[in-house]
Formats: structure tokens, sequence, C-alpha cells
């Protein structure tokens, strides 16, 4: 199975400024799945990506996944103290196999 | 309903004890997965059920027994389990295996004394 390999795996920014996460894979994947987790609660999900160059938005989050479906970004505008969490990337190679994922980024936004 | 609940909340339990964790969802989600996700680590998969049979079982210990009694309901079963089995026992679900992403419950925090 893939490994999913995030950056940086963590991240302190102050409120109103923007931020990047990374997640890289060594294979080709079905599908990236970026979810936000609190400690100790269960992952929120928050996009989904299946297509070489898709790019998604909700509100100030935005994820991208390059042609070659082996990378995805996540990036924050303008952050807020509301975004701190543990972001996870997580993925299938093949349709219809759960998904492993990364190690996730603890992001803190500082007032 | 667009969530999946789980039950206990927390738990603790002895060595010796029988207990079971409980998932529920109402989505009309025909796969449903168990992960363990230990403190500052990613999900493991453990399980995973589709259309109410066992897929997949990832060289989990027979002291982990999972069940699917119909297709809203996924449980836990534990029995004897050691303290390094402590963890958050997370339960999602999806369409499908091949639809949707996972939908994931808040997780339930065992503790094994």
């Amino acid at each position: 199975s893939q490994e999913l390999e995030q950056s940086p795996q963590s991240l302190i920014v102050q409120e109103g400024k923007n931020l990047t996460i990374n997640c890289t894979s060594s294979k080709t994947l079905y599908g990236l799945y970026w979810y936000k987790q609190k400690y100790g609660e269960g992952l929120i999900f928050l996009m989904m990506l299946q297509k070489g160059g898709e790019e998604k938005s909700h509100e100030k989050i935005t994820a991208k996944l390059d042609e070659k479906k082996q990378q995805s970004s996540l990036h924050i505008t303008a952050s807020q103290p509301s975004h701190a969490g543990i972001y996870l990337c997580g993925a299938d190679e093949d349709s219809g196999y759960a998904l492993n994922f990364g190690k996730g980024t603890s992001l803190l936004v500082t007032p | 309903d667009t969530e999946v609940t789980q039950t206990p909340k927390h738990l603790v339990m002895g060595m010796t004890n029988k207990k079971s964790l409980k998932c529920e969802q109402h989505m009309g989600h025909r796969a449903m997965y168990w992960y363990k996700q230990k403190a500052k680590k990613p999900p493991e998969l453990m399980f995973v059920y589709s259309y109410e049979k066992l897929s997949i079982n990832e060289s989990v210990p027979s002291r982990f027994s999972p069940e699917c009694p119909n297709s809203s309901l996924l449980n836990l079963h534990l029995h004897a389990l050691q303290p390094e089995d402590s963890a958050l026992y997370l339960c999602a679900s999806s369409q499908d295996r091949t639809l949707g992403a996972p939908r994931f419950g808040p997780g339930t925090r065992l503790t094994v004394l």
C-alpha cells in the first residue's frame, strides 16, 4: 500500500495569515481525502479529490490534487483560531479499498 | 440524519472483562469501518464491512471481534484485552466501498487496566 507523507508536521501561524499543508504519495492515488481532527475527537470530513488537476474550495479552505495524482495541498486563507487542529490526508490506491492516512499536521493559530 | 454515532464515549475495562463498542448510522451507507487511533498517531484500519459482510480484516488479534447485525449497526466486541489496546476507536461509514468519502463518528476512548 502507499505511504503518505505530510508536511509540515506542525505549524504555528498568526491569525489572519495564510498557510499550506502538503501530502505526497509515492504511488498514483485513486482518491485523496482531507480531514480535520480535534484532539480525542472524531475526524471531520473536509474535501475529496479524485481527478488529476482537481481543485475544491469550501469557505477559506482550498484543496488541490496534482495532475499525476500523487500530491495534494491544503491551503487556508486568512487563518482563524477555529482552524486549529490536526489535518490528516487519507488516500486509497484502488477503488474499493479503505483509506490509509498520513501522520497529520498539527495547526495552532495564535491571536 | 447525517452523522455516525458511537457509544459509549468512554470505556474503562479490566483485562478479563468483556465489553462491546457500538456504532450506528442512518445515512443508508453500505460500507462501515473500524479504525484504531493511538495518541499522536493517524487512524489505523482494523475492519471493513461491505453490505453487512466482512471484507477486510487487517490482521487484527482475535480478542477484537466485529459484528454487523444490520446495515445501520456495527459492533466491536472486546475480550481479554491488553493495556496496549488502550486507544481511541473510530467508526466510519460510506455509501459503499467505491463511493463517497467515509464519515467518522466521535470515537470511543478505551482504557484497559
